[in-house]
């Protein structure tokens, strides 16, 4: 089946770092790419969805300064967590679609922690 | 919203019992999607049901869907302790873009 990866699987930094976190999509071409953020025990909440070479559409309440998302290509997007804040601490899924975009694979996730 | 809203929240049986979880959602989908989540981990998906469908298999799994009562469960037959997971049901309208609820945490002892 089709493969997403993220990279990397866990992050520690400081308060007031960037983070870069990478998907990509390792067998298929991925017109959109969606970025999701989970706290424990919640459901996961949409952040963005990303297509490729052009801007992200973010979701109502999050910040597109503070989470700047590129997707350079068919198979890789980027999340970067601008000046990271302890409350930025979450799990980070993304996801990819194929072309047919119906059906989406998801990657391991990323955890970050915030200092 | 079509944000699913599964129950129960949690669930806790023995091993080779079978668990029930339902999704209840709002609005029209196109399609409504299973998904199961260990512990930190990312998600894998389970079942695709199309809202023109009505009951899906896969192993050990089965899936119904009554879009008349906006409702789907999710039963798994002779649970294992590997099956410990939290499980979610994420429903599509017309954007293709899942929309998920908060999730059954399913407990299997050995």
């Amino acid at each position: 089946g089709a493969v997403v990866s993220q990279h990397p699987s866990w992050v520690i930094c400081k308060s007031g770092t960037s983070v870069k976190i990478e998907c990509r999509s390792l067998d298929f071409q991925a017109t959109t790419m969606f970025w999701y953020r989970q706290f424990p025990k919640q459901s996961l909440m949409l952040m963005a969805t990303s297509n490729e070479g052009s801007k992200a559409t973010y979701e109502q309440g999050v910040e597109k300064d503070k989470f700047l998302i590129n997707h350079a290509s068919l198979t890789l997007s980027t999340l970067t967590v601008t000046s990271a804040h302890p409350e930025d601490s979450s799990f980070y899924i993304c996801s990819a679609a194929g072309l047919a975009g119906v059906e989406q694979y998801f990657g391991p996730g990323t955890r970050l922690t915030v200092t | 919203s079509q944000q699913g809203e599964e129950d129960p929240q949690a669930l806790s049986i023995q091993e080779g019992e079978n668990a029930t979880m339902n999704c209840s959602y709002k609005t029209s989908i196109n399609n409504l999607q299973w998904y199961r989540q260990n512990s930190g981990r990312g998600l894998v998906h389970l079942i695709l049901i199309r809202s023109n469908e009505r009951e899906k298999h896969s192993g050990r799994l089965r899936v119904t869907l009554d879009t008349s009562k906006k409702s789907s469960s999710l039963l798994i037959t002779a649970s294992r302790a590997a099956d410990t997971a939290s499980y979610f049901c994420a429903t599509e309208g017309g954007s293709y873009i899942p929309t998920f609820g908060r999730g059954t945490s399913l407990i299997v002892h050995p």
